[in-house]
């Protein structure tokens, strides 16, 4: 099965940093790999995803790069706000075989200072 | 509108009891799951249910069953609530086996004492 790997599991940072968050599969057969960010208290929501037939994409201050040759893929959020404290996810889901089943990494507990 | 809506949202309970929490999506997705949330956050996949066939995780104990009244409800019941089973559950649907973006309920916090 699929499995992945992310890191740090914590970053802190001062407000207006960049930060960059890193995760690894092992799965080549996978091709959807999306990011939630999960707030204290609350449901994991997606924040940006890439698929991959593509390298990277953005959404304002926050991209995703996929090195599928590696198999990794890293989360930048530039201009850090302290509303973008939480827990962010990565994970990864595999395009054939009996089941697909989401797989995510342990986590990344995001703070940004003001 | 709820688009997963899970019950109870708070649940506390003693050792050795049967507990059931429910969810149901308004989505029309076909796929529903079941993650375990421990206290150190990792999600951790219990149950995959997609046109009635159902994917289990191993590592799941036998004391925890889906039951699926159709596509909508994807309930899941425990037997013999062991201290561990202490997390929150959350229930999520998607509108394919690998089409993309889970939707999440808002979680059932379970506490075993």
């Amino acid at each position: 099965g699929e499995n992945v790997e992310q890191h740090p599991s914590t970053l802190s940072v001062q407000e207006g940093d960049s930060a960059v968050i890193k995760c690894t599969y092992s799965d080549s057969a996978s091709n959807y790999f999306p990011w939630y960010k999960q707030e204290l208290g609350k449901r994991p929501q997606l924040i940006i995803d890439i698929r991959s037939n593509v390298g990277e994409k953005k959404d304002q201050r926050i991209a995703v790069t996929l090195n599928k040759t590696a198999k990794h893929f890293s989360l930048h959020i530039t201009e850090t706000q302290p509303e973008d404290s939480a827990v962010y996810f990565c994970a990864a889901l595999p395009r054939s075989g009996g089941s697909y089943i989401p797989t995510f990494g342990r986590g990344t507990s995001l703070i940004v200072h003001p | 509108d709820t688009a997963v809506s899970q019950t109870p949202k708070y649940l506390v309970t003693q050792m050795g009891n049967d507990k059931s929490i429910k969810c149901e999506q308004n989505l029309g997705h076909d796929t529903m799951y079941w993650y375990k949330q421990d206290s150190k956050k990792f999600l951790k996949i219990m149950f995959s249910y997609n046109n009635k066939e159902l994917i289990i995780n191993e590592t799941v104990p036998n004391r925890f069953s889906p039951k699926s009244p159709d596509k909508a409800h994807l309930n899941l019941h425990i037997n013999s609530l062991e201290l561990g089973d202490s997390a929150v559950y959350f229930c999520a649907s998607n509108p394919g086996l690998n089409t993309g973006e889970l939707f999440f309920g808002e979680g059932s916090r379970l506490t075993v004492l």
